[in-house]
């Protein structure tokens, strides 16, 4: 199982770049990470998944070095409605395991105006 | 599209009652889970199920049942409900392993 460390809350600005690092130290040959986005009495919402180098969509970024032990998520230009919780799961891949799926504590992103 | 819906969105119990937790999804997926979270912590998997006619135990499936008799269905079950149950429920889908989950609104429980 591929635990996952992250920190448990976050301050910034609006217009500031938000970078959430994780660490999964133990993480498979198969394991993607994926990045969820909660609001308050909401249910999480997907923001972006990748396996390896950096992915970025829309709404963030998520770079991956080579040895995969750590990802960060990059928000560009915050704003007051990106105040939530971000999970950063791992083990969600290929490789199955969805009776290992943990969300974790998650990281409380407060912005600031 | 509706994608997942949960009924209800709120519930008290009383200890040692039954309730059933209704979950439907219109995306025609095939893996739907069952999450619960306590207050101020993460989502725990409760169970989840790969197709219809197949389920499994999550992380925290003590206290719960489930089945899974149609692809658009995912009803939880609490048979005697206790005050460590609760929690805020989320059902969630997703088209395979490994792909996006659709969560629902929730259903928040308390058990007095």
């Amino acid at each position: 199982l591929a635990k996952t460390t992250q920190p448990i809350s976050m301050d910034s600005y609006e217009g500031q770049e938000v970078n959430i690092t994780c660490s999964h130290n133990n993480i498979a040959t198969n394991d993607y990470i994926t990045w969820y986005q909660q609001f308050p009495s909401q249910g999480p919402r997907f923001i972006i998944q990748g396996y390896k180098t950096k992915v970025t969509n829309e709404v963030a970024s998520l770079f991956i070095p080579a040895d995969r032990k750590s990802s960060t998520l990059s928000l560009p230009r915050v704003s007051l409605s990106d105040t939530a919780v971000y999970y950063c799961l791992v083990g969600v891949g290929i490789s199955g395991g969805y009776n290992k799926l943990i969300f974790g504590a998650g990281t409380r992103l407060a912005v600031h105006p | 599209n509706a994608g997942v819906t949960q009924t209800p969105k709120f519930r008290i119990l009383k200890i040692g009652q039954s309730m059933t937790l209704q979950c439907t999804q219109d995306m025609n997926h095939n893996y739907m889970y069952w999450y619960r979270q306590d207050p101020g912590m993460g989502l725990k998997l409760i169970y989840y199920s790969v197709g219809a006619g197949i389920t499994d135990k999550g992380e925290v499936p003590n206290g719960y049942n489930v089945s899974r008799s149609t692809t658009e269905d995912f009803p939880l079950r609490l048979e005697l409900a206790a005050p460590s149950q609760t929690s805020v429920y989320f059902c969630a889908s997703s088209y395979s392993q490994g792909y996006e989950q659709f969560f629902g609104p929730g259903t928040r429980l308390t058990v007095l």
